[in-house]
């Protein structure tokens, strides 16, 4: 099965900060998801990815796929604290893309 | 509806007890997912709804659980005997398609067994 990691668990940065937050997984992704969490909410649909090297970006979060489609990853660009939040990426197993094997999340912090 | 709305927001039970966990998709959404997500853990699919089947239930950890929608339109995610293990968020969300890059979340109901 596919196993999705994250990093970092957490982050804590000062508004104003750029950050990068990393998904790999152990196969290839046919299709790469960032979500956003906030607690007590559900998931706020972010990006998807699909080809390799694919870049996409939304307002100050750029996400990004690798060539080899193993590893993804989220940049904000000077961060502000409605940033804060979980962040989680997500990967459809390739013909099922309506189950979604998810990572554990990386938690933003942003300090004003 | 505005929005995916599930019912209740929070809900604590013995356990032993059975629990009902309601979802209201977005009006004309075909497609209805279940996950469960557990403190600190992201979300796990349970089933996914093509209108009133269940297209695929591979995610439902045992017997205990059961998710029905007659209709094709509200969902209730049915758990029986519940067990402390079973707490946890479940969070529906539904679609137009099958896509999950179009599902939209519901905020989840938050079940405690205690």
């Amino acid at each position: 099965s596919q196993e999705l990691e994250q990093s970092p668990q957490s982050l804590i940065v000062q508004e104003g900060k750029n950050l990068t937050i990393n998904c790999t997984s152990s196969k290839t992704l046919y299709g790469l998801y960032w979500y956003k969490q906030k607690y007590g909410e559900g998931l706020i649909f972010l990006m998807m990815l699909q080809k390799g090297g694919e870049e996409k970006s939304h307002e100050k979060i750029t996400a990004k796929l690798d060539e080899k489609k193993q590893q993804s990853s989220l940049h904000i660009t000077a961060s502000q604290p409605s940033h804060a939040g979980i962040y989680l990426c997500g990967a459809d197993s390739g013909g099922s893309n309506y189950k979604l094997t998810f990572g554990k999340g990386t938690l933003l912090t942003v300090n004003p | 509806g505005a929005g995916v709305s599930q019912t209740p927001s929070n809900k604590v039970t013995e356990k032993g007890k059975y629990v009902e966990l309601r979802c209201d998709p977005i009006s004309g959404h075909t497609a209805l997912y279940w996950y469960r997500q557990s403190l600190g853990q992201g979300p796990e699919f349970l089933i996914y709804f093509q209108g009133t089947g269940a297209a695929d239930d591979s995610g439902l950890p045992n017997d205990r659980f059961f998710a029905v929608r007659p209709e094709g339109s509200v969902s209730t995610l049915k758990i029986q005997r519940t067990e402390r293990g079973d707490s946890a968020v479940y969070l529906c969300a539904s679609s137009f398609r099958g896509e999950s890059t179009e599902a939209f979340f519901g905020q989840g109901t938050r079940l405690t067994v205690v």
